[in-house]
């Protein structure tokens, strides 16, 4: 069975920096998809990037586009989200899933605020 | 790309209820390969349909998936009270996804 489990959310300043973790279990590390979809409070899904495999450049939404980027840690199975220069706007809770599978975390949830 | 879906729809217990998902670039293919999603309150979005019309392992017979007047549709036959929900579509366009803003879909 698959399972996707986030870490890393938080309070952060506008500005700021914050590092996701979406850990992996059940899966052939390497080629499976992972993607970040968040969702501000009250309100609905945002795709923000699609991490195909290993070896394939990640797509990302323009919203995030030069301030957000992943990587993988094929030692720990672990997909990181670093996300630079933090906005207001990106409070949410962050999800990672593949989508065919059906394979979402819990979410973890992010607060950009001063 | 904007993709659309009505805000709100209710159906009746036993009902039938057909949501749409349309995209501000033309009419939506199997090309754009349309999900749709469930979300409950308070609980993460679960994968109803991929690719059009390929249901998951957990999704009820009564729902399907289609393409319908150039726009993707999901079809709920026989509405049950815990088909309650938020649904969300999402569409590729080329390198990105995009979800539409979700459908509040009442049983009543």
């Amino acid at each position: 069975e698959v399972q996707l489990l986030e870490s890393g959310g938080g309070l952060v300043q506008p500005g700021g920096s914050l590092r996701l973790s979406c850990a992996a279990s059940g899966i052939s590390f390497s080629t499976y998809a992972v993607e970040w979809i968040r969702q501000a409070p009250g309100r609905g899904l945002e795709w923000i990037s699609t991490d195909l495999r290993s070896g394939v450049a990640t797509k990302y939404a323009d919203s995030v586009k030069g301030r957000f980027t992943t990587s993988r840690d094929h030692s720990t199975n672990t997909l990181w989200l670093q996300m630079n220069t933090l906005r207001g706007e990106d409070t949410a809770l962050y999800y990672c899933a593949n989508l065919k599978d059906n394979s979402w975390g819990q979410g973890t949830l992010v607060i950009v605020s001063s | 790309a904007v993709v659309t879906q009505e805000p709100s729809l209710t159906v009746s217990p036993g009902g039938t209820v057909t949501l749409t998902c349309g995209s501000s670039t033309g009419a939506v293919t199997s090309g754009h390969w349309p999900y749709w999603f469930q979300q409950k309150p308070g609980q993460a979005p679960q994968t109803l349909i991929f690719d059009t019309d390929n249901k998951h392992s957990w999704t009820p017979a009564r729902f399907s998936g289609s393409l319908l007047g150039g726009k993707a549709a999901l079809t709920l036959s026989g509405a049950q009270p815990e088909d309650e929900a938020e649904y969300y579509c999402l569409l590729i366009h080329g390198d990105t996804r995009v979800f539409g803003g979700g459908t509040k879909l009442t049983v009543l």
